[in-house]
């Protein structure tokens, strides 16, 4: 099964600013089978980022993923208030078991 | 519009066993795949289980498996979580999702909460 390790658990930032959430497999995700999601308090998670790096439907450009392999990355390139919340990295490549990362918390300074 | 409704969640004592369901709505049900997804209290999210479009195929995570069955019924729209043996750490709101096609989970429900405690 391959581990996902999210960093850094938190992350503080003001508005306006960049932020640059990292995820790491334990192996070799296939095909960049990676998504990224956003959960907001009392909600259900969000579906940013599939694929590794295509927006999904609605989500603002002001989100993009990147990377390959092992090491993947969510950038949120000026932040809004209603992004600050917890972001989950997940793969789902080849076949189950998939895995989500633990989680950053991106909150505000 | 896409729309995913569970129900059966609940109070239930260790040993004891459940049956959530997931209306879907929509979308053609019997086009794609489905999962559920658990998050405990304050915690991250859990991959459980998947079901392929038709039924053919399913998956679990090694903390449910031989306790837990996936199911589904096309002509209902819905899918099933069968769990059986339950533990306190089965504790935690439970969320069916479609996905696109591939794994990615496009649409989620507002989860169901399961409590297991004597």
């Amino acid at each position: 099964e391959i581990v996902l390790t999210q960093s850094p658990g938190t992350l503080s930032l003001s508005p306006g600013e960049r932020a640059t959430l990292s995820c790491r497999a334990s192996q070799s995700v296939s095909s960049s089978y990676l998504a990224w999601y956003q959960q907001k308090p009392g909600q259900a998670p969000r579906l940013l980022i599939y694929g590794a790096s295509s927006r999904a439907t609605g989500i603002p450009d002001r989100f993009s993923g990147s990377g390959s392999g092992t090491d993947f990355t969510l950038t949120i390139s000026r932040l809004e208030p209603e992004d600050f919340a917890v972001y989950y990295c997940q793969q789902y490549g080849s076949s189950p078991p998939y895995s989500f990362g633990q989680g950053t918390k991106l909150e505000i300074k | 519009q896409v729309q995913l409704v569970e129900s059966g969640g609940g109070v239930v004592q260790p040993g004891g066993s459940l049956r959530l369901s997931c209306a879907a709505s929509g979308f053609t049900f019997s086009s794609y795949g489905m999962h559920w997804v658990r998050q405990a209290p304050g915690k991250g999210l859990e991959w459980v289980a998947f079901i392929r479009y038709d039924g053919s195929n399913k998956y679990y995570a090694d903390s449910v498996k031989g306790r837990f069955t996936i199911s589904r019924d096309n002509s209902k729209n819905t899918l099933y979580l069968q769990m059986n043996s339950l533990r306190a750490e089965d504790t935690a709101v439970y969320y069916c999702a479609k996905e696109m096609g591939f794994g990615e989970l496009n649409y989620w429900g507002q989860g169901t909460l399961v409590t297991v405690s004597s």
